[in-house]
């Protein structure tokens, strides 16, 4: 089955500063990459998602890379702010049918003000 | 908008209990999903649903089972609880059929056994 690994377990930014947190999968055959971010008692949410046909994709001040030689994906995000700390879930699945993704282990962000 | 509800925000039981918990979602979504959620190791899956009636076995199934009666509706079950199944449950539901993958989560229920 499907593998994913997910690097840093914990980020620590100052407000301002950039922040990227790195996931790699297993199976070859992914080709849906979500994020999803869960602030402190909240469920989590998607925030922004990648197919395999595309290697970037953008949506403000995140952006998520993927290489799929390396069968890696990045979250990337600028001008940290203090309401981007939460935890954040990178996955991987194949879309269509029964669709089960696999999770990352999550990367709690915090930014200092 | 989507909503995927459960039944209890909190709950507190006691050891060899069987405890119910609920999760209806309000968009004819076919997959439903039941997860754990416990520090340092993410989102584990227990059980998924595709279909009524139907029902797939996740990464961590021992100690409970699933029933999914109505398309909106799926129930983790854990037939005598024990302590270490105090944590997080999530509930999440997708809408299937390859149309689109975004999983949409519960609030989720904190369980404690004692």
């Amino acid at each position: 089955g499907e593998n994913v690994e997910q690097h840093p377990s914990t980020l620590s930014v100052q407000e301002g500063d950039s922040a990227v947190i790195k996931c790699t999968y297993s199976d070859s055959a992914s080709n849906y990459f979500p994020w999803y971010k869960q602030e402190l008692g909240k469920r989590p949410q998607l925030i922004i998602d990648i197919r395999s046909n595309v290697g970037e994709k953008k949506d403000q001040r995140i952006a998520v890379t993927l290489n799929k030689t390396a069968k890696h994906f990045s979250l990337h995000i600028t001008e940290t702010q203090p309401e981007d700390s939460a935890v954040y879930f990178c996955a991987a699945s194949q879309s269509g049918g029964s669709y089960i993704p696999t999770f990352g282990r999550g990367t709690s962000l915090i930014v200092h003000p | 908008d989507v909503k995927v509800t459960q039944s209890s925000r909190y709950l507190v039981k006691r050891t060899g209990e069987k405890v119910f918990l609920e999760c209806v979602q309000d968009m004819d979504h076919e997959n439903m999903f039941w997860y754990r959620q416990d520090p340092g190791l993410g989102l584990r899956l227990i059980y998924f649903s595709y279909d009524v009636k139907m029902k797939e076995k996740g990464d961590i199934p021992e100690g409970y089972s699933v029933s999914r009666e109505k398309k909106e509706r799926f129930s983790l079950i854990l037939e005598s609880a024990s302590t270490n199944q105090t944590s997080m449950y999530l509930c999440a539901s997708s809408l299937g059929g390859g149309a689109t993958d975004t999983q949409y989560f519960g609030p989720g229920t904190r369980l404690t056994v004692l």
